[in-house]
Parts: C-alpha cells; structure tokens; sequence
C-alpha cells in the first residue's frame, strides 16, 4: 500500500521554465513533508522540507506548497537550470516512525 | 566534515549466497538507517539501528538482517540471495533518533545473477 503517491513519474521542462512535482498522501498524522534531491550515481540529499502548520516554504528557486485540507504537496522550481536534472522524491514521517517515500519524478531541463 | 560512506560500491552475487554491505555514518550520528532502492519502486525502509539497537524494520523477510557496532558504523546482510533482491541499498545517519534530519550515502549497488 503506497502512502505517499507522486506525480507525474517523469517530467521535461525547458530552461528557464517552472518544473512542478506533486505529491499526495492519504495518512493525516504525517506532521513532516521533506524533498529529497537525486543524482545519478549519489544517494538522495535532502533539497527542502515543510511542516503541516504552514501553507509555503521558500529556498531560492525551490518552494513547497502545501495544502492540509486536500493532503497534497508539491515542489516548485523556478527557473529550472539544466543541473537541477535529477530525481525528485517526496516523502512524509509521522513522529518516529520511518520516512515513506513517492516513487520519483525523473526531471529533465533541456536548454 | 566526512559524509556517510558505504561499501563497497558494487556487488554481484549470486542466488543463494549471501551478501553483506557496509556502512559508516557521520561522526556524531548514532542512528543509521538502511533502505532498499529497487527500480520503479522508489525508496523502502529496511532497517534502523540507534545506539547499537534494531529500532524498527521494514516490510522485509527476516533474512535482511543487520547490526550496529559500538562505534556506530554498521553491517546490512542479506542471506539467501533472489534475483529480486538487485537494487541500489542506500544508508543514511542521523543524529539519534533524527528521522527528519537523514544524510544518505552514495549507495552499494547489489546485482544478483
């Protein structure tokens, strides 16, 4: 059973354009919503991550949004570069309990 | 400051044998994780060790098993070896008990023919 379900599984954005990944979950005791950024070849890095108490986080070209009532959350890149191709996975933890992750969302930035 | 690393970077085994992959964690972190990265299946949750204790563990049969040493590195084996079991096995480290605070490694990559 998959909590967290992402879309879309892959994703072509032009450079300069805005890349969006969204990410939905089903459990409403999730209190911590983190992105995680892939490299080829490299284990995931943490990018940004919310808490359910607010509606948006901002870090450089990257926000969250987050909406509560609908249990969606989704990635905002601005102005995609040709490095920020990667996969993206969200994910959600409820108190200690272990991270449960999206299956991805392979972007690609084309110039 | 040192990252997680894992070892070693590659695996091939074959079915039935047994694998075993290693990890080191960032000094200072007690907790070390092991997840299973198979293809199309996103992240898994496998194992969690804080303070030398299995903590918790994943939808996994018993014979993915590990341990944390007293200096807080730690071992992933995987007995009895199936083909399902190629994937990418990525360890991270956290301060104890910090799951919102994960540092991954780059990886071990196990192939299984």
């Amino acid at each position: 059973q998959q909590q967290v379900k992402q879309s879309p599984q892959s994703l072509i954005v032009q450079k300069g354009g805005i890349s969006i990944i969204n990410c939905a979950y089903e459990n409403t005791a999730f209190d911590y919503f983190p992105w995680y950024q892939q490299f080829p070849g490299k284990g995931p890095a943490l990018l940004i991550a919310i808490r359910p108490d607010v509606s948006e986080k901002k870090e450089g070209r990257f926000t969250i949004s987050f909406n509560k009532s609908a249990k969606q959350f989704s990635l905002h890149i601005m102005d995609s570069q040709p490095g920020d191709s990667a996969t993206y996975f969200c994910a959600a933890i409820e108190g200690n309990t272990p991270l449960v992750f999206g299956k991805g969302t392979r972007l690609s930035v084309i110039a | 400051e040192a990252g997680v690393t894992q070892s070693p970077t590659h695996l091939i085994k074959t079915r039935g044998q047994q694998a075993t992959l290693r990890c080191s964690p960032i000094s200072g972190h007690t907790s070390v994780y092991w997840y299973q990265q198979a293809l199309g299946l996103g992240l898994q949750f496998l194992l969690w060790y804080d303070e030398g204790e299995e903590r918790n563990r994943g939808n996994f049969p018993p014979r993915f098993s590990g341990r944390q040493f007293p200096n807080y590195s730690s071992e992933l084996n995987v007995n009895a070896l199936e083909l399902e079991d190629s994937a990418l096995y990525l360890c991270a480290s956290s301060p104890s008990q910090g799951w919102d605070e994960q540092y991954f490694g780059p990886g071990t990559r196990l192939t299984v023919t």
